[in-house]
């Protein structure tokens, strides 16, 4: 049963427009919420992330928002950019755990 | 400040053999995870060692396991290996708080044939 679930396994974007990125958890007890990115042949980078007392961080070009009730959260990324081409990976943990549980990725194409 | 380091960065194993893959954290990080990455599943928890005790496990069979020396050093070994392990191996070393951010290593890309 995968507690995090990233449903699209791509995205395709056009150069300066929005990307959104989304990530569904069905674990109630998640309170900490995180992006990373990921290039071909490198481990993944920290991006951002945001935790249950807020609805929404910002950081340069990268917002996430999270809708507790809908146990759901998103990445924007505005503008696109090309260098942005990547796989995104979500993560969550609970307060009392260290335990980073992931979802499954998505890869983002932004085209020029 | 150097990165986390892994090695070997690919190796190719056959059926039944036995592997140990090795990471060295970033100076100062005294939690260390590794993880599996296949295509489609993500990354996959295996264990989470801090201060050279294994703090958390994933749902692995006990072929997998890990150890932690007291430079926060880290080795994962997989024994008795079976096609289905080949996947790209990450390593990841935190400061070992809670919330505090992961730091990846490059990964070890293993084949079994």
């Amino acid at each position: 049963d995968q507690q995090v679930k990233q449903n699209s396994p791509s995205l395709s974007v056009q150069e300066g427009r929005i990307s959104i990125l989304n990530c569904d958890y069905t674990n109630s007890m998640f309170d900490y919420f995180l992006w990373y990115k990921k290039y071909p042949a490198e481990g993944p980078t920290f991006l951002i992330s945001i935790s249950s007392i807020k609805d929404k961080n910002e950081d340069g070009r990268f917002t996430v928002f999270l809708n507790k009730s809908a146990k759901h959260l998103s990445l924007h990324i505005v503008p696109s950019q090309p260098g942005d081409s990547a796989v995104y990976f979500c993560a969550a943990s609970e307060d009392s755990n260290y335990q980073l549980i992931w979802g499954a990725g998505t890869k983002l194409i932004i085209k020029p | 400040k150097a990165g986390v380091t892994q090695t070997p960065r690919y190796l190719i194993k056959t059926r039944g053999q036995q592997v140990t893959l090795s990471c060295s954290p970033i100076s100062g990080h005294r939690s260390v995870s590794w993880y599996q990455q296949t295509p489609g599943q993500g990354l996959q928890f295996l264990f989470e060692y801090f201060s050279e005790t294994q703090r958390n496990k994933g749902n692995f069979p006990g072929r997998f396991s890990g150890r932690q020396f007291s430079n926060s050093r880290s080795e994962m070994n997989v024994s008795t290996l079976e096609l289905g392990d080949s996947a790209l191996y990450l390593c990841a070393s935190s400061l070992g708080q809670l919330a505090d951010t992961q730091y990846f290593g490059p990964g070890t890309r293993l084949t079994v044939l």
